[in-house]
């Protein structure tokens, strides 16, 4: 299967500072990423969806200006989290999708471990 | 609203039995049905899709079935081993969007 990669994969930040993380897919162009986050025993939830070139599009409840994601290329898309609370201590987890019309599986990256002190 | 549930928060079998794995889906009808694997502290590892218009798919240990009429999708693993603990996660997407909805998940435990 394809890989994709995440950095950093832990991270511990004070509370009302920004954290950047990084999803790369390292074989295979992505049109498509997406984020999610997972709480302790929780199902994935989506937080957003990112096309190259464009816009992300949120989910109903996801603040965008708090978290901000840019998918520049095909093959990289940056999740920001800007003044990070300690609800916010989470793992996200990026997924990427080639949208060739043909393969509908998302390939995961391991994940980054936030944590808001 | 759309709801997928997989009615064991976990699962304890012996090594060497086949595994079976609940899905099921209201207020829904997905196009596809996917499910994944997840390590502790790790991403979901595709494992394997079915499409509605088919019934049964195998790969290797695993088979997936998907019934429409029961709106149920059964996760098999057969000759199960130690290595096959993990949480199992079944996720569903419409026609026509690639978003997942994902269920909460099964926790597999496969005693040696």
């Amino acid at each position: 299967g394809a890989v994709v990669s995440q950095h950093p994969s832990r991270v511990i930040c004070k509370s009302g500072t920004s954290v950047k993380i990084e999803c790369r897919s390292l074989d295979f162009q992505a049109t498509t990423m997406f984020w999610y986050r997972q709480f302790p025993k929780q199902s994935l939830m989506l937080m957003a969806t990112s096309n190259e070139g464009s816009k992300a599009t949120y989910e109903q409840g996801v603040e965008k200006d708090k978290f901000l994601i840019n998918h520049a290329s095909l093959t990289l898309s940056t999740l920001t989290v800007t003044s990070a609370h300690p609800e916010d201590s989470s793992f996200y987890i990026c997924s990427a999708f080639s949208g060739d019309g043909r393969h509908y599986e998302q390939y995961f990256g391991p994940g980054t471990r936030l944590t808001v002190t | 609203s759309q709801k997928i549930e997989q009615n064991s928060e976990a699962l304890n079998i012996q090594e060497g039995k086949t595994a079976t794995l609940t899905c099921n889906y209201t207020n829904y009808s997905p196009a596809y049905l996917q499910w994944y694997r997840q390590d502790p502290g790790r991403g979901p590892v595709f494992l394997l899709l079915i499409r509605e218009n088919e019934k049964e798919k195998r790969k290797e240990r695993l088979k997936v079935t998907f019934d429409t009429t029961l709106k149920q999708s059964l996760f098999h693993i057969t000759a199960s081993q130690p290595a096959d603990s993990a949480t199992y996660l079944c996720a569903c997407s419409g026609a026509g969007s690639y978003q997942l909805t994902f269920g909460k998940g099964t926790k597999l435990s496969v005693i040696p």
